[in-house]
C-alpha cells in the first residue's frame, strides 16, 4: 500500500515570499491533516479535513496560511507571506478512522 | 499548546536493556497514541490505546494508561540499535468529528551498542 506522499521534500525561501506544499493521502482515507513541527518540538495540528470540508482550523494562522482539499483527495497548504518563524517541517497525515499515517514532510527554511 | 509531556526528555541505555518512557496529559481523552520519529522514516505509528483500556501489547512494546492520573507509559523490551529515535505520545482529546492529535515534545532515546 502506498503511503502519504508529500512534495517538495525541501524548500528554502526568503521572508515575505510565498510557498505551497502538496499532499496526496493514502487512497480511501477520508480524513486529512496538516501539522507543523518546529525543531525540538512535537507536531502541532494546523488543519483537519473530512473529505473536502474543514473540520478544525482553530490553530491555523489564517492571516498568512491557507489550505484546501479539492475533490476530497489531494491537498495544498500555502503560506503567504512567509515569516522567519515559519521555518519548520510541515507534515501531512491521513486516517481511515483513528490511526494517523504521516508523510515524510516538507522541510521549510525561511531566510 | 501542548497537551502531553514526555519524561524523560532524553534516555540513553545499552542494547538489550528495557526502555521506559512516560507521558502525562491535562484533559480528558478519547485515545492516546505513541509515535516514533527518526530521520530516515519520519513519524511512524506504534500503538493506540483507548480511554477504556488499561494496557496494550504489540511485539516488544507495552503501553499502559491510567486515566485517573492522566498518564501513560511506553515500555520497549530488549532494545535494539534500530530503536534509536524520538518517541512522542499524542492524545485525541477533541469532541465531535475533530480528532487532530496533540503531541508532547518527545523523548529522545539512544541505544548504545
Amino acid at each position: 500500500e502506498a503511503g502519504v506522499a508529500q512534495s517538495p521534500r525541501y524548500k528554502i525561501i526568503e521572508k515575505r515570499q510565498s510557498v505551497a506544499f502538496w499532499c496526496n493521502p493514502i487512497s480511501g482515507h477520508a480524513t486529512l491533516y496538516w501539522y507543523q513541527q518546529i525543531l525540538g518540538q512535537g507536531p502541532k495540528l494546523l488543519i483537519q479535513f473530512q473529505n473536502n470540508g474543514v473540520v478544525d482550523d482553530s490553530q491555523l494562522p489564517k492571516d498568512r496560511f491557507s489550505a484546501e482539499r479539492l475533490k476530497g483527495v489531494d491537498s495544498t497548504l500555502k503560506i503567504q507571506p512567509a515569516k522567519l518563524e515559519d521555518s519548520a517541517v510541515y507534515l501531512c497525515a491521513s486516517s481511515p478512522v483513528d490511526t494517523q499515517y504521516f508523510g515524510p514532510g516538507t522541510r521549510l527554511t525561511v531566510l | 499548546s501542548q497537551q502531553g509531556e514526555e519524561d524523560p526528555q532524553a534516555l540513553s541505555i545499552q542494547e538489550g536493556e528495557n526502555a521506559t518512557m512516560n507521558c502525562s496529559y491535562k484533559t480528558s481523552i478519547n485515545n492516546l497514541q505513541w509515535y516514533r520519529q527518526n530521520s530516515g522514516r519520519g513519524l511512524v505509528h506504534l500503538i493506540l490505546i483507548r480511554s477504556n483500556e488499561r494496557e496494550k501489547h504489540s511485539g516488544r512494546l507495552r503501553v499502559t494508561l491510567d486515566t485517573s492520573k492522566k498518564s501513560s507509559s511506553l515500555l520497549i523490551t530488549a532494545s535494539r540499535a534500530a530503536d534509536t529515535a524520538s518517541y512522542f505520545c499524542a492524545t485525541d482529546d477533541s469532541g465531535g468529528g475533530a480528532d487532530g492529535l496533540t503531541f508532547g515534545k518527545g523523548t529522545h532515546l539512544i541505544i548504545q551498542p
